[in-house]
């Protein structure tokens, strides 16, 4: 297994486009998180499923963002219409149900709304 | 919410020298760990350490839940551990969200 995988690495959009980003978690990990790191910040947590069920989303989780994690895999974040405040970095983790060893990050997102 | 305060926010040493880095959390947890965040932006899992003492190599990590905080210990600094410490914690056993500190940014000069 190669960790956690996270597509694209970089993006720059335009204000008021839509963009999706994609996380493959660790194979075996039933938990995946959504978090959104901005500069000299430490992450914030956005939102968690635990198989193909969203259990938890965070009052920063606007009505522009949404998450899914189809079949319990691979998961995506889109952002419809963004806003120049929607630049951060994106960032997925995965975890095991049992115990919380195994929490594991992937390289991230870049988001830039220009 | 639970807040979470690390110490110091910036620290710089010269290779070889340890350091001691901090975390204070205002509530009870059931879920501490350690990040390094390296400068290329990917965070790395140090520690899993809701209580008690671990250590890994030149690292280790010493949790007194009962005092609400946490330290983190580098030995013998090398360049390489250079980049941002964050500490993490969680209080909720049905879910593995958690709560980022503000991070230490570490800075090792050869």
């Amino acid at each position: 297994d190669t960790g956690v995988s996270q597509d694209p690495r970089h993006k720059i959009t335009k204000r008021g486009q839509n963009v999706t980003f994609r996380c493959d978690p660790i194979s075996e990990h039933n938990r995946l998180y959504w978090y959104r790191q901005t500069l000299g910040q430490g992450p914030e947590f956005l939102t968690y499923f635990q198989n193909e069920a969203q259990l938890e989303k965070s009052r920063l989780l606007s009505d522009r963002f949404s998450a899914e994690r189809p079949k319990g895999s691979f998961s995506t974040l889109e952002i419809q219409r963004t806003e120049q405040g929607d630049s951060a970095m994106y960032l997925c983790a995965s975890s095991t149900t049992t115990g919380f060893h195994g929490y594991t990050f992937g390289s991230g997102t870049r988001l830039t709304v220009v | 919410g639970i807040q979470v305060e690390q110490s110091p926010p910036d620290l710089i040493l010269q290779e070889g020298a340890n350091s001691t880095l901090r975390c204070n959390f205002s509530d009870s947890v059931n879920n501490l760990q350690w990040f390094h965040q390296n400068p290329w932006g990917q965070l790395i899992n140090l520690f899993y350490i809701p209580s008690g003492t671990k250590q890994n190599g030149r690292l280790s990590a010493t949790t007194v839940a009962t005092e609400r905080y946490s330290l983190l210990y580098i030995s013998s600094s090398q360049t390489t551990d250079s980049g941002v410490y964050f500490c993490a914690v969680g209080t909720s056993s049905n879910t593995g969200k958690l709560i980022f500190g503000q991070g230490t940014t570490l800075q090792v000069k050869p």
